[in-house]
């Protein structure tokens, strides 16, 4: 079993629309929860941190933290094309262990 | 530039040749990591520091990749006797780990390797 599972998509919106991804981990102790987008060929570029349970909003971005079901969740409000990337969700824990999922590829249709 | 630079970006190399990276992180962040990414994959951890300790290193890294990282400024990844197998986009990322748990790590742009 992965640490970090993510359905690889890919996952269509139309435009406007908000997109939700959904991302599960295995170990119960796990203390950050990272979101990250990746755009074909560039680097990951950090959206949002999550450290305890509850929603976190950032703009368009709100991230939902359940560590009862260890399952984090990123909601994409008012989706553009431009959001259209691959969407890492990472957890750490232990204070040294760092595990990202496989990513769920996004595309938002105009 | 404030951001996580990588040297070089681009590398091509034959199989047995040996080949080493370099990574300059925030100038005020503690932390860097290297990470590897394949294909459809999310980046996979190798190795971290703190400042200039190296804290922990990936069982999947074998003996024949070492990283160090002198006074805790830049840090080279070194690969001895390359193969195939380790053709990938080679990521260094820091972070300013004030409190443990919020380690909000930042990017390179990598270092894509080619093994032939």
């Amino acid at each position: 079993q992965k640490e970090v599972e993510q359905n690889s998509g890919p996952l269509s919106v139309p435009e406007g629309a908000i997109a939700s991804l959904n991302c599960t981990y295995s170990d119960r102790v796990s203390q950050s929860f990272f979101w990250y987008r990746q755009y074909s060929g560039k680097s990951p570029e950090l959206i949002m941190s999550i450290y305890s349970n509850g929603d976190k909003e950032d703009g368009r971005f709100t991230a939902q933290l359940n560590k009862a079901s260890q399952y984090v969740s990123l909601l994409i409000r008012d989706s553009q094309p431009s959001d259209s990337a691959t969407y890492l969700c990472a957890v750490t824990y232990n204070f040294n262990k760092f595990y990202f999922g496989s990513g769920t590829k996004l595309n938002v249709k105009p | 530039d404030t951001g996580v630079s990588q040297d070089p970006r681009h590398k091509i190399t034959k199989r047995g040749q040996n080949v080493t990276f370099r990574c300059d992180p925030i100038s005020e962040h503690n932390r860097l990591y290297w990470y590897r990414q394949t294909l459809g994959q999310g980046p996979e951890f190798l190795t971290y520091f703190q400042n200039e300790a190296q804290l922990e290193k990936s069982r999947l890294l074998s003996d024949r990749f070492s990283a160090e990282r002198p006074k805790g400024s830049f840090s080279t990844l070194e690969i001895q006797r390359t193969e195939q197998g380790d053709s990938a986009m080679y990521l260094c990322a820091s972070s300013l780990a004030e409190a443990a748990a919020q380690d909000e790590q930042y990017f390179g742009p990598g270092t894509r390797l080619t093994v032939t």
